[in-house]
């Protein structure tokens, strides 16, 4: 079965730590998502990975495709970084080629 | 400009009548989503959609179809609507070889 599993589940912080939410997957993949959603509602697209690490100002995400394993980071976190993050991923091989998501994170960051 | 936009953001309707949701994106990009947000915020692929292809994920019933006037535009149709079928549907595109999608805001519809 291919999951996507995030971890944790819910995490409040408070302002300045450093934030780390870890993804796993089950089978290979051609491509990793990080996603943010807004209280609002709206999803914004923060990195797509297939390998390495990428860097986005204060957000950091990393991928090990051996160990099927994704990482973000963010540095310096302020109460603006409060939403919720989900980890997507794009499955090797055949059916629909859209994302398949993790449950997201729920992350609260306090002043 | 919004990139992706979707209509209506919200949509209330009776049980058994049929709808649609309007998506659009201005970037021309070839390949098109929709996605479904249930009640516990969990997000799952309903269609992809390029000039080429439609790929409908299985587990979608057919009284539910993604209808392509063009490139830019995927609406989605609903036919008797169900209670279970409550939730925010969110349109995305991308370029076929692109790294980013963009996701419309969202269109809440609620089934009374």
């Amino acid at each position: 079965k291919n999951e996507v599993e995030q971890s944790p589940q819910n995490l409040t912080a408070q302002e300045g730590e450093f934030i780390t939410i870890n993804c796993s997957y089950s089978v290979g993949i051609s491509a990793l998502h990080w996603l943010q959603q807004h209280p609002g509602g709206g999803i914004v697209s923060l990195f797509m990975l297939s390998s390495g690490k990428k860097k986005h100002g204060r957000l950091i995400a990393t991928i090990n495709i051996q160990e099927k394993h994704s990482s973000l980071h963010i540095t310096a976190s302020h109460p603006r970084d409060s939403a919720v993050y989900i980890c997507a991923v794009v499955y090797s091989g055949g059916g629909a080629d859209g994302l398949t998501f993790g449950k997201g994170t729920h992350l609260i960051i306090q002043p | 400009d919004t990139a992706v936009s979707q209509t209506p953001k919200y949509l209330v309707t009776q049980m058994g009548n049929d709808k649609s949701i309007k998506c659009e994106q201005n970037l021309g990009h070839d390949t098109m989503y929709w996605y479904k947000q249930d009640s516990k915020k969990f997000l799952k692929i309903m269609f992809s959609y390029n000039n080429k292809e439609l790929i409908i994920n299985e587990t979608v019933p057919n009284r539910f179809s993604p209808k392509s006037p063009d490139k830019a535009h995927l609406n989605l149709h609903i036919n008797s609507l169900e209670l279970g079928d409550s939730a925010v549907y969110f349109c995305a595109s991308k370029r076929l070889s692109g790294n980013t999608i963009y996701f419309g805001e969202g269109s809440w519809l609620t089934v009374v």
